[in-house]
């Protein structure tokens, strides 16, 4: 089983729709956890932290289950400018600096 | 700027060739990654720097791999004897500790391409 693991999708939704992403990690003893976004042929950006009682970040909201663990990211009213491909990574590992990537998931959000 | 400066941006080289990769860091960063991420892959962490501390190297897939830091500052990534498989994107990446807040800055890449 892969240490982080996303559905890569694509997902294509139209503007104003929610989009949920979900994404799973093997590791039970990680720490950290974050959304990235990386737009086509760019270098990934940190999007929003995760933190275990959910957060929320304008159209943006993050939730965590340590229990299952799994990570998921929900997107409201989404917009033209959310195309990107969402990358889900934890931090584990004997160090606390070791970053863990999934693949990500591609959003197309169509006119 | 102020940002994570890599060079050369793209690369073309013949396979057997060596080359080098080259990162500036954030001013201050005491932290660099190097990752490399191929066509439809994830990121693939390869070597962790940080401070005067030994570097963490388990992410090197072979021994034609390898990178020093100097100085605290400017990181090379250098590959010897190119493979075709290692054609990808090696992006650098720093932050200001071992990034607990999980924030790394990354540059825009360099595209290594091996005919």
């Amino acid at each position: 089983r892969k240490e982080v693991e996303q559905d890569p999708g694509p997902f294509n939704v139209p503007e104003g729709a929610t989009v949920a992403f979900n994404c799973t990690y093997s590791n039970s003893a990680s720490q950290s956890f974050f959304w990235y976004r990386q737009d086509c042929r760019k270098e990934p950006k940190l999007l929003m932290s995760v933190y275990s009682s959910g957060n929320e970040d304008g159209r943006f909201t993050a939730q965590l289950n340590r229990a299952s663990q799994y990570i998921s990211l929900l997107i409201r009213d989404s917009k033209l400018s959310d195309s990107a491909t969402y990358l889900c990574v934890v931090i584990s590992g004997a160090g606390s600096y070791q970053l863990t990537f999934g693949k990500g998931t591609k959003l197309s959000v169509i006119p | 700027g102020a940002g994570v400066s890599q060079s050369p941006s793209n690369k073309v080289t013949e396979k057997g060739k060596d080359v080098e990769l080259r990162c500036d860091p954030i001013s201050g960063h005491t932290a660099l990654y190097w990752y490399r991420q191929s066509l439809g892959q994830g990121l693939e962490f390869l070597i962790y720097f940080q401070g005067n501390s030994a570097p963490d190297k388990s992410g090197l897939p072979s021994d034609r791999f390898s990178a020093e830091r100097t100085g605290g500052s400017v990181s090379t990534l250098t590959i010897q004897r190119t493979q075709q498989e290692d054609s990808a994107v090696y992006l650098c990446a720093s932050s200001l500790s071992g990034s607990r807040t999980g924030e790394l800055f990354f540059g825009e890449g360099s595209r290594l391409t091996v005919l």
